[in-house]
């Protein structure tokens, strides 16, 4: 059975620092690409970062670039969200996904995570 | 960017009913997209991908149409499992970017 497990979230000051986890089994963790999905309360979902199945490729919405950076360390089956100069728009619950398909290119994704919340605020 | 357009934002239905959500895209996206439900509380759930293919374990009332810029999610007859919010995402090119989500509420 495919699990995805977030942890890392909480509260967190305007300008400071965070950094998620989602650990992963019942798949081959290394055939597939992950990714970060947010949804603010009360909104839409929103793509934060992929990350492809070796690491050779990385992208990420305008809005967190040069923020946050995405890593992977397959020995561990285990994603990671490194968050930095959060800003309260920021605020939201966090999911990781699993591509549905092996390989690069197909980016939806079919296993999620049951999320983590960020909450930015003084 | 690719802009992801759904309509209507909600929509009043009841059990029995025949449902059309549509997602219009800013530029043709092929068919690179994918359909999830979202309860509330809960991760988006799988439905559609590659506009028309379902997942497997969705029930056969959902289908999904479409290519280039417009595409439907349809569920064929309204369950009470079936109230939820539904999300659109296209997978042409980066950022990957969802709809604003359609509600579907009870009548």
């Amino acid at each position: 059975e495919v699990q995805l497990l977030e942890s890392g979230g909480g509260l967190v000051q305007p300008g400071g620092s965070l950094r998620l986890s989602c650990a992963a089994s019942g798949f081959t963790f290394d055939n597939y690409a992950m990714t970060w999905v947010r949804q603010p309360p009360g909104k839409g979902l929103e793509w934060v970062s992929l990350i492809s199945a070796h690491s050779l490729r990385s992208d990420y919405a305008d809005s967190v670039k040069g923020r946050f950076v995405i890593s992977r360390d397959n020995s561990k089956n285990t994603v990671f969200l490194q968050m930095n100069s959060l800003r309260a728009e920021d605020t939201a619950m966090y999911y990781c996904a699993k591509d549905k398909q092996r390989g690069a290119g197909e980016d939806h994704f079919d296993y999620w995570g049951q999320g983590t919340l960020v909450a930015v605020s003084s | 960017d690719i802009q992801m357009t759904q309509s209507p934002s909600t929509l009043s239905a009841s059990v029995g009913d025949r449902v059309t959500i549509t997602c219009r895209a800013s530029q043709s996206i092929f068919t690179w997209l994918a359909w999830y439900q979202q309860k509330p509380g809960k991760a988006p759930n799988l439905l559609v991908y590659k506009a028309s293919s379902l997942e497997s374990g969705v029930p056969s009332r959902f289908s999904g149409s479409g290519s280039g810029t417009e595409f439907t999610l349809t569920i064929g007859s309204l369950q009470p499992d079936d109230f939820a919010t539904y999300y659109c995402q296209q997978y042409d090119s980066y950022p990957l970017t969802f709809g604003g989500g359609t509600k579907v509420e009870i009548k």
